[in-house]
């Protein structure tokens, strides 16, 4: 069965401090892989999403990048992390783009100081 | 660009009530999907409808697309303490862009014994 694992589930960083968050997927090949952030009272914000290994879509010009250096893995990071980067930032990833259920990770509570 | 409306934003109930949460749009999805998530978790998956006007049915959760594949409903039956949640609704359009799946913000329900 296909599983998704992400980490850490909470992090406090201070501002100007880099960023690793890390997504792995088990279970299936070629996946779609994405990056969502949740604030409150704003539901979910695409970040990146990533067909294949290397190439990754931007959705929101910001403070982050996104990187897919393994089939499974999808990574997100930050060179200088802002106050306005914290949020609660969701990995998920779907079989194609179009319309299958998504499956999400855990997530990773990031607080910026 | 696409919008998914949900209302209401919060639902406060007692236990073995009903309800019908609401998710729309101007706009035209090919699939709605509804996820449900809990605090400090991710979304997961509910349902998937695709064909205007059908009814799915999940134990005591029924879901409906419109016919004109614009909006749907969750209602639940006799709601339970295990009901409590955030719903979230989100529209697909195949063939476009694959990370373009759109989020409502949420229906923050909670069912109280």
């Amino acid at each position: 069965s296909q599983t998704i694992h992400q980490w850490p589930a909470t992090l406090v960083q201070p501002v100007g401090s880099p960023l690793s968050l890390e997504c792995t997927v088990e279970g299936t090949s070629n996946p779609n892989l994405y990056w969502y952030r949740q604030a409150a009272g704003r539901g979910l914000q695409l970040l990146f999403y990533s067909v294949g290994i290397g190439q990754i879509s931007s959705e929101v010009p910001q403070n982050l990048s996104a990187s897919r250096p393994q089939d499974r893995q999808f990574i997100l990071s930050s060179k200088k992390l802002l106050l306005s980067d914290s949020g609660f930032y969701l990995c998920a990833w779907s079989v194609t783009g179009w319309g299958d259920g998504y499956t999400f990770g855990s997530g990773t509570r990031l607080t910026v100081v | 660009t696409q919008l998914l409306e949900q209302s209401p934003q919060f639902l406060s109930i007692q236990e073995g009530e009903n309800l019908t949460v609401y998710c729309n749009s101007s706009s035209v999805f090919s699939s709605l999907q509804w996820y449900r998530q809990e605090p400090g978790e991710g979304p997961v998956l509910l349902v998937t409808v695709v064909t205007g006007g059908e009814v799915k049915k999940l134990k005591r959760l029924t879901f409906q697309f419109g016919d004109a594949r614009k909006d749907s409903s969750l209602h639940i039956t006799a709601a339970q303490p295990g009901d409590t949640g955030l719903y979230l609704c989100a529209g697909a359009n195949y063939g476009g862009s694959q990370g373009n799946l759109i989020f409502g913000k949420g229906t923050k329900l909670s069912v109280k014994p």
